[in-house]
């Protein structure tokens, strides 16, 4: 069954440093994988998705991530933070049956 | 124009008591579904309808019902809640792509049903 694990339940930057936030895929087919954001009080809004296009995959407000088969990775990335990413984020990975199966979320805290 | 809109955003409840949450999508989308966020943020389908037709019911207590009048409108009735109902619950929409891929979900802004 397909599944994600996102390494750290907490990741701590200071702004403007690099934001990395780790996800590790297990999937038996080809994966489209997904990063979510969820901001306080709030719904979940879709940063980016692999669909099997390019394995570099740019999405909202400056993040990005890249898919690598080799280490079964999908970590997300963006060079600078900002005060406002502060937020939980979500891997997400789609099982091929209308379902999408969510990582157990990592929050991102920046001090200025 | 709210994508995915859901009523109420706050509901606090007695235990026992039987409440309803409303999901609406003005994107045209397919699918709906249903997802609930526990206290510790991890985010669980519960449903999903395809043009009013369920197509997903995971481990779910049959107190949970939901009801496609519609493939715009998925509603989550919940009956004799329990202390344990209480959490986040999620609607979310998609359109399904060829080959039963998904381009990802709209979300709603989430209903906060406490129990007490």
């Amino acid at each position: 069954a397909q599944s994600v694990t996102q390494l750290g339940s907490h990741v701590s930057v200071s702004e403007g440093a690099l934001v990395l936030l780790r996800c590790n895929y297990s999937s038996s087919v080809p994966p489209y994988l997904f990063w979510y954001v969820q901001y306080p009080n709030q719904g979940l809004q879709l940063l980016l998705k692999y669909t099997s296009a390019a394995t570099l995959v740019k999405g909202i407000n400056g993040f990005e991530a890249e898919f690598k088969k080799s280490e079964t990775s999908f970590h997300l990335t963006k060079p600078s933070a900002h005060m406002s990413d502060a937020a939980e984020y979500f891997c997400a990975v789609n099982t091929g049956f209308q379902k999408l199966v969510f990582g157990t979320g990592t929050r991102l805290l920046v001090s200025p | 124009d709210t994508a995915v809109s859901q009523t109420p955003k706050y509901l606090v409840t007695q235990m026992g008591n039987d409440k309803s949450i409303k999901c609406e999508q003005n994107l045209g989308h397919d699918t709906m579904y249903w997802y609930k966020q526990d206290s510790k943020k991890f985010l669980k389908i519960m449903f999903s309808y395809n043009n009013k037709e369920l197509i997903i019911n995971e481990t779910v207590p049959n107190r949970f019902s939901p009801k496609s009048p519609d493939k715009a409108h998925l509603n989550l009735h919940i009956n004799s809640l329990e202390l344990g109902d209480s959490a986040v619950y999620f609607c979310a929409s998609s359109q399904e792509g060829a080959g039963s891929t998904n381009y990802g979900y709209t979300f709603g802004s989430g209903t906060r049903l406490t129990v007490v």
